[in-house]
């Protein structure tokens, strides 16, 4: 099946800096990719969706300010929160979906813990 | 849009036991329904899907069948083993678009020797 990478898959920070998660399709092109944060114990909440050239469309209460999304390529999506706080600290999934396709293919996640 | 409830856990079984996980929903039309994985600290894996009314997904041991009359989608499994100790997310498409998902709350499944 399809394979989706995010990298890093932990990463450790301090308050007021900003961390960039990649998101990467690795053997199919995706003109959608999806950016979700999950808290301990609890479902996924979808935060984004994130369609190639163009803008991200953000989820109610999702801050695009914070929470920057790049998808400059086909197989590339970038998500950058930007002055990060203790709050911010959870686990971000990402998914890519095929064209024609209703499947979503998920990354691996990303720790996300600011000290 | 459409919606998706699945039962809380977690469910705690020995091992060779008998699973059902159960997962109900509210959709326009006869969107796919998926069953998706998360094993410890990792991402979601696809587990098995159905497209249409009465199709059976399978993979790994694992059975759903979609049924529009009780607009269910239960994952069921008849002999559990150590190694299916994980979350179970139930899922369907936020819309007739199809580009979304919304998924349920997830069941953890714990399974002892």
């Amino acid at each position: 099946g399809a394979v989706v990478s995010q990298h890093p898959s932990r990463v450790i920070c301090k308050s007021g800096t900003s961390v960039k998660i990649e998101c990467r399709s690795l053997d199919f092109q995706a003109t959608t990719m999806f950016w979700y944060r999950q808290f301990p114990k609890k479902s996924l909440m979808l935060m984004a969706t994130s369609n190639e050239g163009s803008k991200a469309t953000y989820e109610q209460g999702v801050e695009k300010d914070k929470f920057l999304i790049n998808h400059a390529s086909l197989t590339l999506s970038t998500l950058t929160v930007t002055s990060a706080h203790p709050e911010d600290s959870s686990f971000y999934i990402c998914s890519a979906r095929e064209p024609y396709s209703d499947e979503q293919f998920f990354g691996p996640g990303t720790r996300l813990t600011v000290l | 849009g459409n919606s998706v409830t699945q039962m809380e856990g977690p469910v705690t079984l020995s091992e060779e036991a008998f699973l059902t996980i159960n997962c109900t929903y509210t959709a326009t039309g006869y969107p796919s329904l998926f069953w998706y994985v998360q094993y410890p600290g990792e991402g979601l894996q696809l587990l098995l899907k159905a497209t249409k009314a009465d199709d059976k997904g399978s993979n790994k041991g694992f059975e759903a069948t979609y049924r529009k009359e009780t607009t269910s989608f239960h994952l069921e499994k008849g002999s559990v083993q150590v190694s299916d100790s994980a979350v179970y997310f139930c899922a369907l498409p936020r819309g007739n678009a199809g580009n979304m998902l919304t998924f349920g709350g997830g069941t953890r499944l714990m399974v002892k020797p």
